[in-house]
């Protein structure tokens, strides 16, 4: 099975330019967490969803930042507009909510951003 | 309000040393989840271990064992006998029943030298 598919890998804007990273999960999980990880503040988690459901966004930084699950498979995390501090890498993550409880995060490779 | 600490920023030691990588945890929950995750400098983040608060067993998996003590609130990491492939930053993660949150601590960075 193929893992958390992030993209892109490598991104570099300039400041002031909309940013749009995406994550698709792994068939079946229904819970899907956006991280942001740097050196100053490690990872942090902006916001999650439980089947499509954003649950918690109170992670996210500002309005700046918005993230949607259109369907069960599909994520995006959008900045707009993007400013040189939010330069990180975005990790994300998906996971199998059950009566069994919180099971095993699977992180996609990250999304290295970079806002000159 | 859930909060896990790693106190030891970095570590470092000498191939074939053991080490224990610390973390401690706050939580209001009876029911929670704790993880470990490795990340080598590649960047990916690497699953190690999952442990439900009911189960205080420790575990052994080859040279990594988890020493999890509901009473002092840790769930520390030994490597023993380590390895420079051993280098990497390990985080301890917590995930609460109530909030579903994952959250992770600050992360120790191992330098295991030659």
């Amino acid at each position: 099975d193929a893992g958390v598919i992030q993209s892109p890998r490598h991104e570099v804007t300039e400041m002031g330019q909309e940013v749009t990273l995406r994550c698709k999960l792994i068939s079946g999980h229904n819970s899907l967490f956006w991280y942001r990880q740097t050196m100053m503040r490690g990872l942090e988690l902006l916001i999650y969803f439980n089947n499509n459901v954003p649950i918690d966004d109170s992670g996210m930084p500002e309005d700046r930042f918005s993230a949607k699950m259109p369907n069960a498979s599909f994520s995006t995390l959008k900045i707009q507009p993007s400013e040189p501090r939010d330069s990180a890498v975005y990790f994300c993550a998906s996971s199998s909510r059950t009566s069994g409880g919180a099971g095993e995060l699977f992180f996609g490779e990250g999304s290295r951003l970079t806002v000159l | 309000a859930q909060k896990v600490t790693q106190a030891q920023t970095e570590i470092s030691v000498v191939e074939k040393e053991d080490v224990t990588l610390d973390c401690v945890y706050e939580t209001r929950d009876t029911t929670y989840y704790l993880f470990w995750y490795k990340q080598p400098p590649s960047g990916e983040l690497v699953f190690l271990i999952r442990r439900n608060s009911f189960d205080e067993q420790n575990e052994i998996s080859g040279r990594y064992s988890w020493n999890f003590q509901k009473s002092t609130s840790s769930f520390n990491f030994t490597i023993t006998a380590s390895q420079v492939v051993d280098s990497a930053v390990y985080f301890c993660a917590l995930s609460e029943t109530g909030t579903y949150k994952y959250i992770f601590g600050t992360g120790t960075r191992l330098k295991v030298l030659a």
